[in-house]
């Protein structure tokens, strides 16, 4: 079966600029998280859904990012504007609830 | 509030050493545990979990771990490294269906 795909890949952009990640999960999984990965530290959960509904967003900057699921499968994941300190790998992972999350290859981004 | 506490930032091992990653967890009941492995510029694959039975688990690539309930414990071991085991690893607590708390992870460096 397909892994989690996200795309781009790599971003650069300047601070106070905007961006946007695309996640597409595995078929048939119902949950879909995203977490940031800070250089030097483990994943960090940002927002989880359950087919398009939010489960979690409590460690999630709501005045600078954003995150939507519309249908229940791909998600969008938003950074308006961006700062420095959001320079990270952006993770996003499915699972099916059953306690074991897949990963995609991560988008790494970089704020100048 | 849960955590994961991996003490050892970094590990150097020679090539065919048998090695032992530490993982320490806060939990409140029985969590389901993971190690994860990343490679540079990848995403996160699973090695092995332990969900409940069997404290000794097996993963892919000859890994295993074994949870220790009295230590709050899931150390990760290997008994001959390979070079390509060089990466970084990640422990994570969680449950069926909320989101994985990481460590810091533990990277491992391999000489010839």
């Amino acid at each position: 079966e397909a892994g989690v795909a996200q795309s781009p890949r790599y971003k650069i952009i300047e601070k106070r600029q905007s961006v946007a990640f695309w996640c597409n999960p595995i078929s048939g999984h119902a949950t879909l998280y995203w977490y940031q990965q800070i250089l030097g530290q483990g994943p960090k959960l940002l927002i989880q859904f359950q087919n398009n509904g939010v489960v979690d967003d409590s460690q999630l900057p709501k005045d600078r990012f954003s995150a939507e699921r519309l249908k229940g499968v791909d998600s969008t994941l938003k950074i308006q504007p961006a700062k420095l300190e959001d320079s990270a790998v952006y993770l996003c992972a499915s699972s099916r609830n059953n306690g074991e999350q897949f990963f995609g290859p991560g988008t790494r981004l970089t704020v100048l | 509030a849960q955590s994961v506490t991996q003490p050892d930032i970094h590990i150097t091992v020679s090539e065919g050493a048998s090695l032992e990653l530490r993982c320490n967890y806060s939990y409140g009941a029985t969590p389901y545990l993971f190690w994860y492995v990343q490679s540079p510029g990848q995403g996160l694959q699973l090695l092995l979990k332990y969900f409940s039975g069997d404290t000794l688990v097996q993963g892919i690539k000859g890994f295993e771990a074994e949870f220790k309930r009295s230590q709050s414990s899931f150390n990760l071991r290997k008994p001959s490294v390979h070079w390509s085991d060089a990466a970084e690893y990640f422990c994570a607590v969680g449950t069926r269906s909320e989101k994985l708390v990481f460590g810091k992870g533990t990277k491992l460096t391999v000489n010839p």
